[in-house]
């Protein structure tokens, strides 16, 4: 299994702003994901956080909007990027370990855009 | 694209009561699996099932994979109020999970 926090736990930010959040895993992972959950809806995936090379982004998502780090195997960032009242929303960050076909879930980032 | 439509959308019940919610893929699963959510967490996984007819017991959940691997239901016998989450449907192809709407079910004490 694996530990995930996220910081911060939510924000509230004004138009036109960034916001960089932060992913942490207590143990070295292969695959680190992002991704958003609208109020009241599912899960949909931003992208996967490659380490050491460009993050993996799924369509209707772009880099310019949700740049993504992963310096190392345990930690990553997504930033929001001029941010407008559409992107409020939970930011989750997910990871993969080994082979398993389990993946576990953040707390999550509530972000709120006023 | 694959699209997983859950059924109810939500449900509110009293504790003791059954349920059965729904999975429906539009195309065959690669491997489904069950998560619960709870307010201010992220979803928790509750069962993978691969193979097509599998049927697997959690305690009170019980989950079934269609013969055909592109439906699901999962029953709840003698809801608790700690049940209550939104319960969510995912096909696991390796790298991507592709979730369904989601069941928000409510168990009122």
């Amino acid at each position: 299994s694996a530990v995930i926090s996220q910081k911060p736990s939510r924000d509230i930010c004004q138009r036109g702003t960034s916001l960089t959040i932060q992913c942490q895993v207590d143990s070295q992972v292969t695959m680190m994901f992002w991704y958003r959950q609208q109020p009241g809806q599912s899960l949909t995936l931003i992208a996967t956080a490659n380490q050491g090379s460009e993050a993996t982004y799924e369509s209707g998502f772009v880099i310019d909007k949700f740049p993504i780090s992963r310096p190392n195997l345990t930690f990553s960032t997504l930033t929001v990027s001029n941010m407008s009242p559409e992107d409020s929303s939970i930011y989750l960050c997910s990871v993969r370990t080994g082979d398993s076909y389990e993946q576990y879930f953040g707390p999550g980032t509530r972000l709120t855009v006023t | 694209t694959q699209l997983l439509e859950q059924s109810p959308q939500f449900l509110s019940i009293q504790e003791g009561e059954n349920l059965t919610v729904y999975c429906n893929s539009s195309s065959v699963f690669s491997s489904l699996q069950w998560y619960r959510q709870e307010p201010g967490e992220g979803p928790v996984l509750l069962v993978t099932v691969v193979t097509g007819g599998e049927v697997k017991k959690l305690k009170r959940l019980t989950f079934q994979f269609g013969d055909a691997r592109k439906d699901s239901s999962l029953h709840i016998t003698a809801a608790q109020p700690g049940d209550t989450g939104l319960y969510l449907c995912a096909d696991n192809a390796g790298n991507m999970l592709t979730f369904g709407g989601g069941t928000r079910l409510m168990v009122k004490p």
